[in-house]
């Protein structure tokens, strides 16, 4: 199946640092790859939407220049949490998907704690 | 825009009996997909049974089968023969079949089985 992988899948930082977390398909060339962020027991909120080589399209209130999304390669993509905020700690999830599977698969996600 | 509604924050059913978790949504489209996700404790995103809605018949995959009321905007999941792996937050989704990949997911509800 599908296989997506995610990198770190927990990471602390300081405020006012940044992070940047991994997305990776792994036997599968991602043409498209999505960022969610999920607060504890709550649902999944999407973030952005990036095709690969081309600038990611955020949601309404998601801000680009703290979130920056980057979609380099088929098969990797990065989200950089620039300058964090306690505020920003949360589960972040990526899901990836090729114009041949019919469906996103979804990676384990990324713990975040600013501290 | 769409929207998805769970009513149901927590479910719990014996082991080995049936469960039905409920979920409505809203939309002015005709064609599109539904989904049913499970997240485990583990957090990674499972897809459990996917509909498209211009099919009437209902999804089917092993123990898991859904109810769809396409007039009604209903689909909810049904788990037969339940098993303390289904243990788990259920995500009802949908998605718009016009090449929007965007997943738009209900609020979930939490199935605890009781051996």
């Amino acid at each position: 199946g599908a296989v997506v992988s995610q990198h770190p899948s927990w990471v602390i930082c300081k405020s006012g640092t940044s992070v940047k977390i991994e997305c990776r398909s792994l036997d599968f060339q991602a043409t498209t790859m999505f960022w969610y962020r999920q607060f504890p027991k709550q649902s999944l909120m999407l973030m952005a939407t990036s095709n690969e080589g081309s600038k990611a399209t955020y949601e309404q209130g998601v801000e680009k220049d703290k979130f920056l999304i980057n979609h380099a390669s088929l098969t990797l993509s990065t989200l950089t949490v620039t300058s964090a905020h306690p505020e920003d700690s949360s589960f972040y999830i990526c899901s990836a998907r090729s114009q041949r599977l019919k469906e996103q698969y979804f990676g384990p996600g990324t713990r975040l704690t600013v501290t | 825009a769409q929207t998805v509604t769970q009513s149901q924050p927590e479910m719990s059913v014996q082991e080995a009996e049936t469960v039905t978790l409920s979920c409505t949504y809203d939309t002015s489209e005709s064609d599109y997909y539904l989904f049913w996700y499970k997240q485990p404790p583990s957090r990674q995103m499972i897809l459990v049974i996917r509909q498209e809605a211009y099919k009437q018949q209902n999804a089917t995959e092993n123990r898991f089968s859904v109810n769809f009321q396409k007039a009604a905007k209903s689909f909810s999941l049904k788990i037969s023969d339940s098993q303390l792996g289904d243990a788990a937050m259920y995500f009802c989704a949908y998605r718009s079949a016009d090449g929007n990949e965007k997943l738009t997911f209900g609020t979930g509800t939490r199935l605890t089985i009781i051996p």
